[in-house]
């Protein structure tokens, strides 16, 4: 089955503890991408990789970073998370084609929560 | 500065009852306009992509149209299992591959 998967789907952690949400993809996908979905302020994009070594910020990349070592995955590290990153994160893939990125195909989901 | 804003923010509906959700933008250059549907608690599905203005899809119930400024998602007679936040994304020329997602029309349908 087609798919993205996402781990952990829930983690509650504390200030400044060191994290890894991995991400992956089995549809050979040259781009993937993380988001972040609050409310009121709709998902907002993290980071994207075109392809493998390849790594671009979004528009909310601070306190984030991420590394795209493989083609199928692409984990999310925050290094010293802190409470405003309390949030519902997805990962997405998608192929790539003449108009540039196709549709997306995202993971469940996982719900940070940062003390 | 490119924008996406959805239009209403929130939509309530009697089943059956034809609407539109509107999706304006403003990019430099459009390469792709995408729709998704996204349940609650759960990540969002594609709908539909749309390239250019005059552009139209359609699945099932669901329509979607393009022009040069913004697309509309017409539901006809609507169930309530189409209740569902609706998001529009836009992929533009200037932004090398980032995407910018609207904040999404919640949809309900009242049986």
């Amino acid at each position: 089955e087609a798919q993205v998967t996402q781990n952990p789907r829930y983690l509650i952690t504390v200030t400044g503890k060191k994290l890894t949400v991995t991400c992956s993809q089995n549809m050979n996908h040259e781009y993937m991408s993380w988001y972040r979905q609050d409310p009121g302020l709709g998902l907002r994009q993290i980071y994207y990789s075109m392809n493998v070594e390849v790594t671009d910020k979004g528009d909310v990349p601070e306190g984030y970073k991420v590394s795209r070592k493989e083609k199928r995955n692409f984990p999310l590290i925050l290094e010293s998370p802190s409470p405003n990153q309390t949030s519902l994160y997805f990962c997405a893939s998608s192929s790539t084609g003449l108009a540039g990125v196709n549709e997306q195909f995202f993971g469940p989901g996982t719900r940070l929560t940062v003390l | 500065e490119d924008q996406v804003t959805q239009s209403p923010e929130a939509l309530r509906l009697q089943e059956g009852e034809s609407s539109s959700l509107n999706c304006s933008y403003t990019v430099s250059g459009l390469r792709g306009l995408f729709w998704y549907r996204q349940d609650p608690g759960k990540g969002p599905e594609f709908l539909f992509t749309l390239y250019s203005a005059g552009e139209e899809k359609e699945k099932e119930r669901l329509k979607a149209t393009l022009t040069k400024k913004e697309s509309f998602l017409h539901i006809t007679a609507p169930k309530p299992e189409d209740s569902a936040t609706y998001l529009c994304a836009v992929h533009s020329l200037n932004r090398d591959d980032k995407i910018i997602f609207g904040k999404g029309t919640r949809l309900h349908i009242l049986p």
